[in-house]
């Protein structure tokens, strides 16, 4: 596709449960971001891909919160045992690592937990 | 204090008028600086990507950046009720990880 592809668009969710979010990123950008959006504030950075390195994960805001990126493009995020303040909207973006800042975001996915 | 200070508005203005947009940093690692743009539910889209101190211009849009005073903005000319949205700006280092603002929610009424 020609952007940033994220599913599911919106999740509802238990308490308790765990919920996988996906990315599929522009074709050729080695560089894959994780944010998440809360309401009415700024972007939270999570965690960050850059090709074959490994993951920077300092965003993370806890061990309920992982993510892997396979074969270098698609990303899942994955949050286990889900809490009520983990509802926000979770962004996927990605780069051409060589332009510093330069971001394609998908349009998120939007996580309730009730 | 926060790396990056963004006031969230909301800022409302009528259509044609000049908007001015702001943010503050604290670090002065801080060597790319970017504006997005968020419609409503939406993913965030850059509007205006810079390097250095100083002005560059795109269309209706002016990024402005000065770094000794660690403040940059973005102006908009003759604004537009399609220009309702909010603008964040983001600023990053070596790091290539941006740090965003909490953005600033603009509404250009007819």
């Amino acid at each position: 596709g020609a952007g940033v592809s994220q599913s599911p668009s919106n999740k509802v969710t238990e308490k308790g449960k765990d919920v996988e979010l996906r990315c599929d990123p522009i074709s050729g950008h080695t560089a894959l971001y994780w944010y998440r959006q809360s309401l009415g504030q700024g972007l939270e950075f999570l965690i960050y891909f850059q090709g074959n390195s490994a993951p920077d994960k300092s965003g993370l805001p806890s061990d309920r919160f992982s993510a892997e990126r396979t074969g270098g493009s698609v990303s899942t995020l994955t949050i286990q045992r889900t809490q009520q303040e983990d509802s926000a909207v979770y962004l996927c973006a990605s780069s051409l690592a060589r332009v510093a800042g330069e971001l394609f975001f998908g349009e998120g996915s939007r996580l309730t937990v009730l | 204090q926060k790396e990056v200070e963004q006031d969230p508005g909301p800022l409302s203005v009528p259509e044609g008028a000049i908007v001015s947009l702001n943010c503050t940093y604290s670090n002065s690692a801080f060597q790319y600086f970017m504006w997005y743009r968020q419609y409503s539910r939406k993913g965030p889209e850059l509007l205006m990507y810079t390097y250095s101190s100083g002005n560059k211009e795109d269309g209706r849009f002016t990024a402005q950046v000065d770094k000794s005073s660690k403040y940059i903005s973005l102006f908009i000319r003759d604004s537009q009720p399609s220009d309702s949205a909010t603008y964040l700006c983001a600023l990053s280092g070596g790091s290539y990880i941006p740090t965003f603002g909490r953005g600033t929610s603009l509404i250009v009424h007819p």
